[in-house]
């Protein structure tokens, strides 16, 4: 299957400070990539679309000035959240969907382990 | 509002044994079913189904779609402790328009045990 990489890969920040997760495709196009959330022994919850070149669709109650979403490239998606704070602790996951192909297939990065101290 | 069951919410089970977990779904213009295995990081793509009745199949994976009754099913033949990991379920649909998404069920844990 289609590789998708994320980075970093676990990341402790102190209340207060921004943190910026990347997520990239590595042998194909994406034209969408998607950012979810996942709290201990729930679901995933999608927190924003984004395609490339255009603005992210944010879901209802995901607050689009604290979780940044630049999609600048075919191959690269980046996922800032500002100002964090604790309860922004969680796994935070993204996938990819490519052009092409099986378009509907989602590929999913291994995700960032989050943690605000 | 779109929503995805998953039953059982959790499994235990003996190595050798078969398992079937169950998905249905409410989707807005439904577009493809989309089974997945998460362990401990993030999910790993199992198998795709757009359309009833036809049988995906990979080693001791098989999987299949009624669109009918809004339903799917993943079974695990001669089960591994390898296979134990929560297993997801999501539906792809547009829905407000040309958004595509998955919502995802909560997952069924399934536990093999030697």
């Amino acid at each position: 299957g289609a590789v998708v990489s994320q980075h970093p890969s676990r990341v402790i920040c102190k209340s207060g400070t921004s943190v910026k997760i990347e997520c990239r495709s590595l042998d194909f196009q994406a034209t969408t990539m998607f950012w979810y959330r996942q709290f201990p022994k729930q679901s995933l919850m999608l927190m924003a679309t984004s395609n490339e070149g255009s603005k992210a669709t944010y879901e209802q109650g995901v607050e689009k000035d604290k979780f940044l979403i630049n999609h600048a490239s075919l191959t690269l998606s980046t996922l800032t959240v500002t100002s964090a704070h604790p309860e922004d602790s969680s796994f935070y996951i993204c996938s990819a969907r490519g052009r092409g192909g099986s378009t509907d297939t989602q590929y999913f990065g291994p995700g960032t382990r989050l943690t605000v101290l | 509002e779109d929503k995805v069951v998953q039953s059982p919410l959790s499994l235990v089970v003996h190595e050798g044994d078969t398992v079937t977990l169950n998905c249905s779904y409410e989707v807005t213009n439904f577009r493809s079913l989309l089974w997945y295995k998460q362990e401990k990081k993030a999910p790993t793509f199992l198998f795709m189904l757009t359309s009833s009745g036809i049988e995906k199949k990979s080693g001791r994976l098989s999987s299949i779609l009624d669109k009918k009754e809004l339903f799917s099913i993943l079974n695990i033949t001669a089960t591994q402790t390898g296979d134990s990991a929560v297993y997801l379920c999501a539906v792809g649909g547009y829905s407000g328009g040309s958004n595509y998404k998955l919502t995802f069920g909560k997952g069924t844990l399934l536990t093999v045990n030697p």
